[in-house]
């Protein structure tokens, strides 16, 4: 019931599509979903988090959306560029606890 | 300011031997995690650190694990006779002061036990 199940492993897009990864949870107690980029020899780097109370949430070319029914939230990306490509995690925690549980993570690769 | 630091940034020992992991939060922050990352694999968490203490420790692999924070700051990561599945990435993060607060992550120390 910890678990955040992360899809695609993988994932190439050509500069200017849109990037879509998802994620899925099992425990509704979980209140607080960031997503995290990590670039090689990085660490992990927050990129735009959500709380269930909104639906969607868009910073730039980054955009969360939540389903809390279906216990799913997805990361969108759009107009991908190669300096884009990066592994992502999704993650989700309790706000009152302290661990984040990562997904597996999702390797981008942005073509030119 | 500057970030959260870790040293080694890389680490290759024998298996059976000793290795100690550090980590600089960010100044201020009181809240310190340590987190596995396995070659491929997502984060694991291992540890959290409030202040020095530590409420909870039961993500640690085994009693080859500990982990100790002094001052209210550095802290330092000890496995024990390594074994070959310890070869990871090893990333601690600080956040301000309480749960669930955004963490900030350093660039971690990659160990290789041969």
């Amino acid at each position: 019931q910890q678990q955040v199940k992360q899809s695609p492993q993988s994932l190439i897009v050509q500069k200017g599509g849109i990037s879509i990864i998802n994620c899925a949870y099992e425990n509704t107690a979980f209140d607080y979903f960031p997503w995290y980029q990590q670039f090689p020899g990085k660490g992990p780097a927050l990129l735009i988090a959500i709380r269930p109370d909104v639906s969607e949430k868009k910073e730039g070319r980054f955009t969360i959306s939540f389903n809390k029914s279906a216990k799913q939230f997805s990361l969108h990306i759009m107009d991908s560029q190669p300096g884009d490509s990066a592994t992502y995690f999704c993650a989700a925690s309790m706000q009152s606890s302290y661990k984040l549980i990562f997904g597996s993570g999702t390797r981008l690769l942005v073509r030119p | 300011g500057a970030g959260v630091s870790q040293s080694p940034s890389n680490k290759v020992t024998e298996k059976g031997k000793d290795v100690e992991l550090r980590c600089d939060p960010i100044s201020g922050h009181t809240a310190l995690y340590w987190y596995r990352q396995s070659l491929g694999q997502g984060l694991e968490f291992l540890i959290y650190f409030q202040g020095n203490s530590a409420p909870d420790k039961s993500g640690l692999p085994s009693d080859r694990f500990s982990a100790e924070r002094t001052g209210g700051s550095v802290s330092t990561l000890t496995i024990q006779r390594t074994q070959q599945e310890d070869s990871a990435v090893y990333l601690c993060a600080s956040s301000p002061f309480r749960p669930g607060e955004t963490q900030y992550f350093g660039p971690g120390t990659r160990l290789l036990v041969l």
